[in-house]
């Protein structure tokens, strides 16, 4: 079955560390995209990707790296820049509508729980 | 700036009806409608493209005004499986979802 894959589920990083939250899919989508949840609160953009090589800064992106290397691949690497990052992280990716020229409702990962200790 | 949705939260007995509104500071060029379950990573629900257009699947449907740049998510005779938070987006410009803050559903027997 076609879907997204993110890994790990949880992950602990200590301070000063980078770790590398990875994502994968398999529907053949051109976008994808990072949001960041807080506890409570709504989805906000890290960074997105609307094609391969390609990619832009969200409205929160100070402090996160990303590459697209390969379609099916969005890795999201989380600096020691980023003074907060716990928090849960989800991925997502979406293609063209097939009658408008918007992107289509995105599909989600299961997430990746981060921690800092 | 985010999308604000009202009501923040609310709690529903099975069959009460409920509407979740979205409204928006900036043009919008479609609306998205989302719900997530606790711990869960969210589920699309559709997608409304023009003003004025109204959408439904079974008992959950939704419409869009354009010109206000509001949407309203309506959901009638409420079952269990309706609880969890629904989230608006509004596409922008750039082709990217800005979500809404989130607007707590749970529905009790």
């Amino acid at each position: 079955d076609g879907g997204i894959t993110q890994s790990p589920k949880y992950l602990f990083r200590k301070e000063g560390q980078n770790v590398t939250l990875s994502c994968e899919q398999n529907l053949n989508h051109d976008a994808m995209y990072w949001y960041r949840q807080d506890p409570g609160q709504g989805l906000r953009l890290i960074y997105y990707s609307q094609i391969v090589n390609d990619f832009q800064k969200g409205d929160i992106a100070e402090g996160y790296s990303v590459s697209r290397e390969k379609k099916e691949s969005f890795p999201l690497t989380v600096t020691s820049a980023q003074k907060n990052p716990t928090a849960f992280y989800l991925c997502a990716s979406s293609i063209p509508h097939p009658l408008a020229k918007v992107n289509y409702g995105y599909t989600f990962g299961s997430g990746t729980r981060l921690t800092v200790v | 700036q985010q999308p604000v949705q009202s009501p923040q939260a609310v709690i529903l007995r099975e069959g009460e009806d409920a509407v979740i509104n979205c409204s928006s500071s900036k043009a919008l060029y479609s609306v998205h409608w989302y719900r997530q379950k606790h711990g869960e990573a969210p589920v699309f629900l559709m997608i409304l493209l023009k003003g004025g257009e109204q959408k439904g699947h079974e008992k959950i449907s939704a419409s869009f005004n354009e010109k206000k740049q509001q949407s309203s998510l309506y959901l009638t005779a409420s079952q269990l499986s309706y609880s969890g938070t629904y989230f608006c987006g509004q596409l922008t410009g750039a082709n990217n979802l800005f979500f809404g803050t989130g607007t707590r559903l749970t529905v009790i027997p």
